[in-house]
């Protein structure tokens, strides 16, 4: 039921583009994603519904196929700030509830 | 204006315990999650509240349980608490459903 992220690990150097992968075997209504620097709490990035409106910030961007129910997060010209684990979060529903689950994460760090 | 706030920040209790974790959400949201955050199973998804009701949960045993007040702050309760309980808890609030969720610092829970 996790969705799958990949990479597990991603290191940068300052400018580099990077991709961060999401895959769940289920039907997905929306696909989230987060990001969380050591230490601190998870923060929004975007959300992407069916249907293809998103919700996000305006230097992120992801992209969700319904069909294959995958995302992906795009990470361009990176910054040191960009540093953290990359979480996607996808809502489906199981046993009769709608649940958010959240995949391993993705481990990014950005070097000057 | 206020994030979301969790008390306490830390806590230690012993095998057999139980304990009582508080989240106030951000103002007007109505929305609360919580979550475990552990670094073998990553974020996961406890259960959600919405208007004093839980509309959502995810595959945690009855010792897990949570509730809402009608100002919307919510308190999630683990009985007979496991050393395999040590954790973080993170609670997250929203406006409703699965919008974009505002994370509080977590209750960092250890269990001897």
């Amino acid at each position: 039921q996790q969705p799958v992220q990949s990479p597990q690990a991603v290191i940068l150097r300052e400018g580099e583009d990077a991709v961060i992968n999401c895959s769940s075997s289920k039907a997905l209504y929306s696909v989230h994603w987060y990001r969380q620097k050591h230490g601190e709490a998870p923060v929004f990035l975007m959300i992407l519904l069916k249907g293809g409106e998103q919700k996000g910030h305006d230097k992120i961007s992801a992209s969700f196929n319904e069909k294959k129910q995958q995302s992906s997060l795009y990470l361009t010209a990176s910054q040191l700030s960009y540093s953290g684990t990359y979480f996607c979060g996808t809502d489906s529903l199981s046993g009769g509830y709608n649940k958010l689950i959240f995949g391993a994460g993705t481990r990014l760090a950005v070097h000057p | 204006k206020a994030g979301v706030t969790q008390t306490p920040r830390y806590l230690i209790k012993t095998r057999g315990q139980q304990v009582t974790l508080s989240c106030s959400p951000i103002s007007g949201h109505r929305s609360v999650s919580w979550y475990q955050q552990t670094p073998g199973q990553g974020l996961q998804f406890l259960f959600e509240y919405f208007s004093e009701t839980q509309r959502n949960k995810g595959n945690f045993p009855g010792r897990f349980s949570g509730r809402q007040f009608s100002n919307s702050r919510s308190e999630m309760n683990v009985s007979t608490l496991e050393l395999g309980d040590s954790a973080l808890y993170l609670c997250a609030s929203s406006l409703g459903g699965w919008d974009e969720q505002f994370f509080g610092p977590g209750t960092r829970l250890t269990v001897l």
